[in-house]
């Protein structure tokens, strides 16, 4: 049982590159979760999806798309990075809202130069 | 409406010693806080939760004690140890809308 995974853990892009972040849980969960999290400002939602299908705008979701490919995997993509998106961003799932315990992945250090 | 206001910023406490983080939020259709405990480089792991039907809840060495009049809830650590040292985390949610706090910074020392 891996719980939630990411990949990558680091990467480094220059202002307009596009990449996508990827995460995967195999605990069977409905829910999935995008966080980004910078100093100070603890953790932000940017998107999240309650159950395969569906996606929904978190707190922060300029610059950003996802994708609930399945019920395991939930990818982030950004289109054109720019600095300000330079963070690091945690993926989580939970049964099925956020009211159930949120299991949160090992997380991906982003630096947009 | 939608903030949860985290205090203080940074702590540190000898080792024994009770630790207490303070958390205030906004909104009343909030029905459940936890609280998150993240060690530098992890992502951020469940310590504890309370839901707003109870006032007090224990778990181990964690006590969150809760105040619905005064939408304000805390995290106590009772003899606290070197390990505890990591940043903390409360959050407000329902359904799927979840707001976390800025974040507590807690050294404990030896």
């Amino acid at each position: 049982n891996a719980g939630v995974t990411q990949t990558p853990k680091f990467q480094v892009l220059k202002t307009g590159q596009s990449m996508t972040l990827q995460c995967a849980q195999d605990m069977n969960h409905n829910s999935m979760y995008w966080y980004r999290q910078d100093p100070g400002m603890g953790l932000r939602l940017i998107y999240y999806s309650a159950s395969e299908g569906t996606t929904d705008k978190g707190e922060v979701p300029n610059g950003y798309n996802v994708s609930r490919l399945n019920k395991r995997e939930f990818s982030l993509r950004l289109e054109s990075a720019a600095p300000s998106q330079t963070s690091v961003y945690f993926c989580a799932s939970s049964l099925s809202s956020s009211t159930d315990t949120q299991y949160f992945g090992p997380g991906t250090r982003l630096t947009v130069l | 409406q939608q903030q949860v206001k985290q205090s203080p910023q940074s702590l540190i406490v000898q080792k024994g010693g009770i630790p207490i983080i303070n958390c205030a939020y906004e909104n009343t259709a909030f029905d459940y806080f936890p609280w998150y405990q993240q060690f530098p480089g992890k992502g951020p792991a469940l310590l504890i939760a309370i839901r707003p039907d109870v006032s007090e809840k224990k778990e181990g060495r964690f006590t969150i004690s809760f105040n619905k009049s005064a939408k304000q809830f805390s995290l106590h650590i009772m003899d606290s140890q070197p390990g505890d040292s990591a940043t903390y985390f409360c959050a407000a949610s329902r359904n799927d809308k979840i707001i976390f706090g800025k974040g507590t910074r807690l050294h404990i020392l030896p």
